[in-house]
């Protein structure tokens, strides 16, 4: 059973383009979250996605920002018009239903020029 | 005030010695998460409780909900041991995590 996979591990952006990073939950995990990682800062909340529906986007930024999970494939975060404070680790999870435990992904490290 | 803090925020240890992670927290949980990050990064769940203690090889997690405040320790600390140390709650309101800011743990040979 493979852990949860993220891709790509590594993403530089110039400023106004697009950023799309992949999840793949563990199999037969059907609850997704995902987390940034600021420089120097401390994890954070940014969404909690079950297949198809968000739950709780309490933590995304407001603009710019977007998630899904769809029926089949990874989960997407989507960063649109990036700037430089986007700069950042973007770590997902996954848990299966029911169950707490969040198994997390190695990250994507987004580097914005 | 943040609703999850860690202390020491650094911690500096010769290999063998007895480490002791600090969480306090100051709102209803229905369960706390111990997590390591390794230097590359990388993410690591180690326990998550809700009540008790837990022990899994030379760690060993507590939690009093009354006190609301849990500790971590590591039993004869290894240089491999080395990484930040990271307390979560999650809220009995929802699913999403809140995180302290992590303790930088480095143990010497």
């Amino acid at each position: 059973n493979a852990g949860v996979m993220q891709n790509p591990r590594h993403l530089v952006r110039r400023r106004g383009q697009e950023a799309r990073l992949r999840c793949s939950p563990m199999k037969g995990h059907s609850h997704v979250y995902w987390y940034r990682q600021l420089p120097e800062e401390g994890l954070k909340f940014m969404v909690y996605l079950q297949k198809e529906n968000i739950i709780d986007e309490s933590g995304m930024p407001k603009e710019r920002f977007s998630a899904e999970f769809p029926k089949e494939g990874p989960s997407i975060l989507r960063i649109q018009q990036v700037v430089r404070g986007d700069s950042a680790a973007y770590f997902c999870a996954s848990s299966p239903p029911v169950v707490d435990t969040q198994y997390f992904g190695p990250g994507t490290r987004l580097t914005v020029l | 005030k943040n609703e999850v803090e860690q202390s020491p925020q650094n911690l500096t240890a010769q290999e063998g010695e007895f480490i002791t992670i600090n969480c306090s927290y100051s709102v209803g949980i229905s369960a706390l998460h111990w997590l390591q990050q390794h230097p590359g990064g990388g993410i690591v769940s180690l326990f998550m409780l809700s009540s008790g203690k837990k022990k899994h090889g030379r760690l060993i997690a507590t939690i009093n909900i009354q006190e609301k405040h849990s500790s971590l320790h590591i039993t004869a600390s290894h240089p491999r041991d080395s990484a930040v140390y990271i307390c979560a709650v999650r809220s009995r309101s929802g699913s999403r995590l809140t995180f302290g800011e992590g303790t930088q743990l480095t143990v010497n040979p």
